[in-house]
């Protein structure tokens, strides 16, 4: 059974720094694209970055560029996102997914871990 | 900057059909998007229906079907069930990076 577990979210202070991670098991997650999507509190989803079987490539939205990035461990079945610089408007439920082949986004999806950013 | 359009809300029957579309700011919606459809209950994390445009997951259900539509992408639910309201969302590809579309909140009434 596919399972993706986010950890890392609390409460930061604005301008400051969190690191969150997703453990994954139940498939090999050395062979599938993984992403992560973030919710902000009664609004819709946003595509926030993606990362490669190997993470040799990445892709993020153009508005997080440089204050955020994705990252992987295949020993640990772990994918990561360092969050820095952050705002009022991070704050939000952050989702790991997994992708499948042939352009297939999100087909499994972790519950969230929820990062609130304020003072 | 780049924004994917649906519908803000729809209200079907029970046993009605619905199709929800999903149309892009840089002009027509193609294959070469790679449309996906999620589905969102509230509290819960999305749970994906649809992938490259049409292609179904294990588990979606029989009445949930992807197409093309005129220049937009579309989700048609035949047959609707009191347990497919949620929100809707779709998801296109721009050269490596997705968007999500607003959402469609879907209403069974």
């Amino acid at each position: 059974e596919v399972q993706l577990v986010e950890s890392g979210g609390g409460l930061v202070q604005p301008g400051g720094s969190l690191r969150l991670s997703c453990a994954a098991s139940g498939f090999t997650f050395s062979s599938y694209w993984m992403t992560w999507v973030r919710q902000a509190p009664g609004k819709g989803l946003e595509w926030v970055a993606n990362i490669k079987q190997d993470g040799s490539g990445q892709y993020y939205v153009d508005s997080l560029k440089g204050r955020f990035t994705i990252s992987r461990d295949n020993a640990k079945n772990s994918l990561y996102l360092q969050m820095n610089s952050l705002r009022a408007e991070d704050t939000a439920v952050y989702f790991c997914a997994r992708g499948d082949s042939g352009y297939c986004e999100g087909a499994y999806w972790g519950q969230g871990t929820l990062v609130t950013v304020s003072s | 900057q780049t924004v994917v359009t649906q519908e803000p809300s729809l209200t079907v029957s029970p046993g009605g059909t619905v199709t929800l579309t999903c149309a892009s700011s840089t002009g027509a919606v193609t294959s070469g998007y790679y449309p996906n459809w999620f589905q969102q209950k509230p509290g819960q994390a999305p749970r994906a229906l649809i992938y490259r445009t049409s292609n179904k997951h294990s588990w979606t259900p029989a009445r949930f079907s992807g197409s093309l539509l005129g220049d937009k992408a579309a989700l048609t639910l035949s047959g609707v069930q009191p347990e497919d309201e949620a929100e809707y969302y779709c998801l296109l590809h721009y050269a490596g990076a997705w968007v999500f579309g607003g959402g469609t909140k879907l209403t069974v009434l």
